[in-house]
C-alpha cells in the first residue's frame, strides 16, 4: 500500500508556467522531505519540513507542510528546463528510520 | 557536505555471477544505510537497512540470501546480488543517513545493472 499519493503523476509544461506539485497521506509524519532525480542519478534533496503549517522558500521553489503534517505541497515559479525530473516527497516518522516515498511526479518543461 | 558515492556506477554480468555494489559515506558518518530498487518511470522500493556493526532488515518479499548486505563500518555498506538473473536486471541507489538529522536521507548516485 503507498502512503503518499503525488498528484499529478505527469506534468508537461512550457518554461516561464507556474505549477503545484501535491503530496497527500491519511498518515501524519515527523518530517517531511522532497526530493528532484534526475535520469540515471541519485534523488537530491531540496528540503525538509517539520512543523505543522511551514512554508519554506528555495529560490523560485515554495514547499509547504499540511498544518496537520499529513500533507505537503511543492510550487514552481516560472518553471525553467533546469526543473525537469522526477519529484518525489518523502515522510519521516518518529518511531522509524525508514521514509515513505510517495509515487512520484514527473516534470517535463519545454523551452 | 553529505556525500554519498556508489561504486560501480554501471555494469553488466552474466546471469549466474555475483555482483558487489559499494555505497560510501564521503564526509559524514552514517549508522543506518539503506538500499533501494528503482524500476523505470516509477518511485523508490527499499528493499533493506543496513545498520552499522548489525544485520541488516530486510523488506518484506526481499529475499535475504539473494540480496546480501554488509555494514562493517560507519562508512561503508555494500549489497551483494547472489547469482543473478535477468529479473535482478535494474537501478539500484543507497542512501545514508546523518546521525543527527530529521530522517533526512542522502542518496548515492546510483548503480544500473544489467544481467545478460
Amino acid at each position: 500500500t503507498q502512503l503518499l499519493e503525488q498528484s499529478p503523476q505527469f506534468l508537461s509544461i512550457q518554461e516561464g508556467e507556474n505549477l503545484t506539485v501535491y503530496c497527500n497521506s491519511s498518515s501524519v509524519f515527523s518530517s517531511l522531505q522532497w526530493y528532484r532525480q534526475e535520469p540515471g542519478e541519485g534523488p537530491v534533496l531540496l528540503v525538509t519540513v517539520v512543523t505543522g503549517g511551514e512554508v519554506k522558500k528555495l529560490k523560485r521553489l515554495t514547499f509547504q507542510f499540511g498544518d496537520a503534517r499529513k500533507d505537503s505541497s511543492l510550487h514552481i515559479t516560472a518553471a525553467q528546463t533546469g526543473d525537469t525530473g522526477l519529484y518525489l516527497c518523502a515522510g519521516g516518522r518518529y518511531n522509524t528510520d525508514k521514509l515513505i516515498f510517495g509515487t512520484g511526479t514527473r516534470l517535463q518543461v519545454f523551452p | 557536505g553529505a556525500v554519498v558515492s556508489q561504486h560501480p556506477s554501471r555494469v553488466i554480468c552474466k546471469s549466474g555471477t555475483s555482483v558487489k555494489i559499494e555505497c560510501r559515506s564521503l564526509d559524514f558518518q552514517a549508522t543506518t544505510m539503506f538500499w533501494y530498487r528503482q524500476f523505470p518511470k516509477q518511485s523508490l522500493m527499499l528493499m533493506a537497512t543496513s545498520n552499522e556493526g548489525s544485520k541488516a532488515t530486510y523488506e518484506q518479499g526481499v529475499e535475504k540470501d539473494k540480496f546480501l548486505i554488509n555494514h562493517a563500518s560507519l562508512t561503508l555498506s555494500t549489497l551483494t546480488v547472489t547469482s543473478a538473473h535477468p529479473e535482478d536486471s535494474s537501478f539500484y541507489i543507497c542512501s545514508a543517513r546523518a546521525q543527527i538529522s530529521y530522517n533526512e536521507q542522502f542518496f548515492g548516485p546510483g548503480t544500473r545493472l544489467t544481467v545478460l
